[in-house]
C-alpha cells in the first residue's frame, strides 16, 4: 500500500531552526510537496521537489532522497506565524497525491 | 501564481436539503481537479479526481450518488452534497492542476459545511 509517515507534533523557539522530516512509500514517484495549513484554511505550497537534493527557498528548505523515500523540510529563524500544519505529499505515477497527516508545529516565544 | 476560487466559504444547511460547491481556475484550465474532505485535526481525504468533460472518479467508500461532482468545462467543477446529514459537516477543499501546472496543485480557500 501507499504510505506517507511525519511526526504528528513538534515544538519549537521563536528564532530558531526546525527539521521535519517525511517518509513515504508510494506506487512510483513523480514529486514531493510541503503544503503549510492554517486552521480553518486551506494548504498552501511550500515546496516542490523530484530530484534528490536541496531546493532553497527563504527561510524553507526542502531535501529530496529518493533512493530513501524521504524528505524533510526545513524552516529556519523561526517565527510565530509558522505555528501551522506541515503537510507531505507525494504525486504517485497516476498523478495523485497521496498525502501524510500533518505535522503540528508549534512555536513558543 | 494560478488562481483558485472556491464558493461559498462557508455554508449553513438544514438536513435533507442540497448544497452546490463551485470550484473555478481563474486564470488557467484546469483539466483535472480534485475534491478534498478534511476533518478536524486530521490531513486531507481524496473525495473524487475530475477530468473535464469525463465521469469522476470516486475513491473507495465515497459515495458518488450523495456527493455529485460535476466538471463540464476547463475552468469550472461543482460539488453538490445531496440529501446533506449532520455527519456531512466538514470542510471541503477542492485543487486544480492545469497540463501546464503540473507540478503544484493550487487549492481553493475550502468551504465549511455545517448540516443542522
Amino acid at each position: 500500500g501507499q504510505n506517507i509517515d511525519q511526526p504528528t507534533e513538534m515544538t519549537a523557539t521563536e528564532g530558531a531552526i526546525v527539521q521535519i522530516n517525511c517518509t513515504y512509500q508510494t506506487s512510483g514517484f513523480n514529486g514531493l510537496f510541503w503544503y503549510q495549513q492554517h486552521a480553518g484554511e486551506a494548504p498552501t505550497f511550500l515546496s516542490y521537489n523530484v530530484l534528490d537534493g536541496l531546493e532553497e527557498k527563504g527561510r524553507f528548505s526542502s531535501f529530496l532522497s529518493r533512493s530513501k523515500g524521504y524528505s524533510y523540510l526545513l524552516l529556519k529563524e523561526l517565527q510565530m506565524k509558522d505555528s501551522a500544519s506541515y503537510l507531505c505529499a507525494v504525486m504517485d505515477s497516476n498523478y495523485q497525491l497521496i498525502w501524510g497527516a500533518g505535522t503540528k508545529l508549534i512555536i513558543k516565544p | 501564481g494560478a488562481v483558485v476560487s472556491q464558493h461559498p466559504s462557508r455554508v449553513i444547511c438544514k438536513s435533507g436539503t442540497s448544497v452546490k460547491i463551485e470550484c473555478r481556475s481563474l486564470d488557467f484550465q484546469a483539466t483535472t481537479m480534485f475534491w478534498y474532505r478534511q476533518f478536524p485535526k486530521k490531513s486531507l481525504m481524496l473525495m473524487a479526481t475530475s477530468n473535464e468533460g469525463s465521469k469522476a472518479t470516486y475513491e473507495q467508500g465515497v459515495e458518488k450518488d450523495k456527493f455529485l461532482i460535476n466538471h463540464a468545462s476547463l475552468t469550472l467543477s461543482t460539488l453538490t452534497v445531496t440529501s446533506a446529514h449532520p455527519e456531512d459537516s466538514s470542510f471541503y477543499i477542492c485543487s486544480a492542476m492545469g497540463a501546464a501546472t503540473v507540478t503544484e496543485a493550487f487549492f481553493g480557500q475550502g468551504t465549511r459545511l455545517t448540516v443542522v
